[in-house]
């Protein structure tokens, strides 16, 4: 199975700023990586895909990039709906497999 | 667009069987570009895949192996939904369940039903 390890896996962070996020794979996935937005009680939402492409109706300071085994997240000014659990999840072969998890909590 | 609508009881005693279903509208459970998936989310075992029905001309499955002795999951044509079955639960089974879409070509999760919350307890 891949691995899916994700850094920090929490962070403090206020209005405004900018975050970045890290999920390492345990071996290449090319750019078969995901990322999902969670909220308390909600089910995860698609955010990114194909580690840069950025799915209809998410605003553009989400942003992704990476290849292989290291990707990354950003987020380029923070808002108060950001605060979120993040997740990230290869579909490069089964069993599909997400990271632990990255939550942002307010500063 | 696809929606997903999740059913089923909250509580299954240990030693008995798991049984949850997604209804679907805005596709087909037959399309051949999707695959119909069940996840589950834990504090112990965090975002788990559990397994996917999915049909290109005959209908195919795919489960993790940590459940494959235990789960079926089927498709109900006739009712436009696929179901989740576990068998032999027990309490490290407790969990928020999920049924998912999951795009054959850009390979997604999207969307996603409402989720469900099932306590293993006696």
């Amino acid at each position: 199975d891949i691995q899916m390890t994700q850094s920090p896996s929490s962070l403090s962070a206020s209005v405004g700023d900018r975050v970045t996020i890290t999920c390492r794979a345990s071996q290449s996935i090319s750019s078969y990586l995901n990322w999902y937005q969670q909220k308390p009680g909600k089910a995860p939402n698609l955010l990114i895909y194909a580690a840069s492409s950025l799915q209809s109706g998410v605003p553009s300071r989400f942003s992704g990039s990476g290849s292989g085994t290291d990707f990354t997240l950003t987020i380029s000014s923070l808002q108060p709906e950001d605060f979120a659990t993040y997740y990230c999840q290869q579909s490069y072969n089964t069993p599909l497999t997400f990271g632990g998890g990255t939550k942002v909590e307010i500063e | 667009q696809v929606q997903l609508q999740q059913s089923g009881p909250g509580l299954v005693k240990p030693s008995q069987t798991l049984s949850l279903t997604c209804a679907i509208s805005g596709d087909s459970v037959s399309s051949n570009s999707v695959a119909w998936n069940w996840i589950r989310q834990s504090p112990s075992r965090g975002l788990e895949w559990l397994g996917r029905t999915y049909y290109r001309s005959k209908w195919y499955n795919d489960y993790a192996v940590s459940v494959k002795s235990r789960i079926t999951i089927n498709p109900d044509t006739s009712k436009n939904q696929f179901s989740l079955q576990l068998n032999s639960v027990t309490p490290e089974d407790t969990a928020v369940y999920y049924c998912a879409t999951y795009d054959r070509n850009y390979k997604y999760f999207d969307p996603w039903g409402q989720g469900t919350l099932v306590t293993v307890s006696s």
